[in-house]
């Protein structure tokens, strides 16, 4: 069966610093990967979205990176955060063609000071 | 723009109640529609609804899509206290990358 790990779970930086989080999934090949931001107001942002390795389409101009090193990794990055960026940030999966529901990892909690 | 709003926001019930939750939807080259429950971390997922009419059903949890008026609803009947969370209802909005745009969310509370 499919997993999909994210870590750190949670994770407290100043404002100014970098930030890489990093996603998994095991049990599948070739998955479009997603990444999502969840504010305060309970919606969820997407981020970015990968169908490949080395494949990023951005979702919304901001401070943040994405990159997909090998198939079933996803990192979202950051070279100096904001205080803006604070937030729970998922990734995601899906099967690249036959289904469109997508399977959440547990999250990332996010706060810059 | 694609677009999803849900409604209400937010409700409060007691256990036993049975709640509609709504989602309206506008997005580009619709495919499908999703619900999802968030408690306390990632969300799970609950239905995919691609065709107008037809009920889908778990447990006390029911879903129906109309895609002529571009909504569908979540209906929970006799509810407990551990459906309490934010439900999600996200569209597809078509395209080879499956993306889902959501919306805000409902947050439900059933009081005992």
């Amino acid at each position: 069966s499919q997993t999909i790990h994210q870590w750190p779970a949670t994770l407290v930086q100043p404002v100014g610093s970098p930030l890489s989080l990093e996603c998994t999934v095991e049990g599948t090949s070739n998955p479009n990967l997603y990444w999502y931001r969840q504010a305060a107001g309970r919606g969820l942002q997407l981020l970015f979205y990968s169908v490949g390795i080395g494949q990023i389409s951005s979702e919304v101009p901001q401070n943040l990176s994405a990159s997909r090193p090998q198939d079933r990794q996803f990192i979202l990055s950051s070279k100096k955060l904001l205080l803006s960026d604070s937030g729970f940030y998922l990734c995601a999966w899906s099967l690249s063609a036959l289904s469109n529901e997508q399977f959440f990892g547990p999250g990332t909690r996010l706060t810059v000071l | 723009e694609d677009k999803v709003v849900q409604s209400p926001l937010s409700l409060v019930v007691h256990e036993g109640d049975t709640v509609t939750l709504n989602c309206s939807y506008e997005v580009t080259n619709f495919r499908s529609l999703l619900w999802y429950k968030q408690e306390k971390k990632a969300p799970t997922f609950l239905f995919m609804l691609t065709s107008s009419g037809i009920e889908k059903k778990s447990g006390r949890l029911s879903s129906i899509l109309d895609k002529k008026e571009l909504f569908s609803i979540l209906n929970i009947t006799a509810t407990q206290t551990g459906d309490s969370a934010v439900y999600l209802c996200a569209a597809n909005s078509g395209g080879s990358n499956y993306k889902l745009t959501f919306g805000k969310g409902t947050l439900l509370t059933v009081n005992p």
